[in-house]
């Protein structure tokens, strides 16, 4: 999830297992809630996104939930593969433009 | 092959020397945007444009300058004012009724000695 600090919060996972990362947000006039996948070396690329209005969308192999009562974002990753070992990134976006969290390292154990 | 692009890919300037980095969409976006990363950080924006020689200040816009004469470039020119100018700057950009949606571009790695 969020953090404040230098280090990057980091969630080892073996291959094949489900993972879950988590984002806490502040912005409660948030329209949009974002999820992104940044690589070693490269640009953040889009995942997916949900609407304030929804709690729960699917895609694939990718599901986000937000509990817009918490406050709450957490991207859920089914049979996790080494591809997907990255930097993922929450964002929100309202009036402004993205706002992104610091982000989650995933690193997927073989 | 449309997508944006960023050049150079490594970038080395010694202090006190203003550094223009190049950012060009082939998307037909409207809007474009830089942003700034730094070691275990997230994203931080500095400019964005929403238009043609139109654009506005993000979180961090002190020392840097843009200018978006054309649809396609959004040219960000780091200046000697920016007091930490080394970093990973990147380049976005997104359709302008979808601006959650945004597309990066590879990222210029700016180092200043």
């Amino acid at each position: 999830g969020e953090s404040v600090g230098l280090h990057l919060p980091t969630l080892s996972v073996q291959e094949g297992d489900n993972s879950i990362i988590n984002c806490a947000y502040s912005n409660s006039a948030s329209d949009y809630f974002i999820w992104y996948k940044q690589e070693s070396g490269k640009g953040p690329q889009f995942i997916i996104d949900i609407r304030s209005n929804m709690d729960k969308r699917q895609g694939q192999r990718v599901t986000v939930l937000l509990n817009k009562t918490v406050k709450h974002l957490s991207l859920q990753i089914a049979a996790t593969q080494p591809g997907d070992s990255a930097v993922y990134f929450c964002a929100n976006s309202g009036n402004t433009p993205l706002v992104f969290g610091k982000g989650t390292r995933l690193s997927v154990i073989a | 092959d449309g997508g944006i692009t960023q050049s150079p890919k490594y970038l080395f300037r010694k202090e006190g020397q203003n550094v223009t980095l190049s950012c060009e969409q082939n998307l037909n976006h409207d809007a474009m945007y830089w942003y700034r990363q730094d070691p275990g950080q997230g994203l931080r924006l500095i400019y964005y444009s929403q238009i043609v020689n139109d654009f506005q200040k993000g979180d961090i816009a002190e020392g840097y300058s843009v200018s978006r004469e054309k649809k396609e470039s959004f040219p960000l020119t780091v200046t000697s004012a920016q007091k930490n100018p080394t970093a990973f700057y990147l380049c976005a950009s997104s359709i302008q009724g979808k601006r959650y949606e945004q597309y990066f571009g590879p990222g210029t790695r700016l180092t200043v000695t």
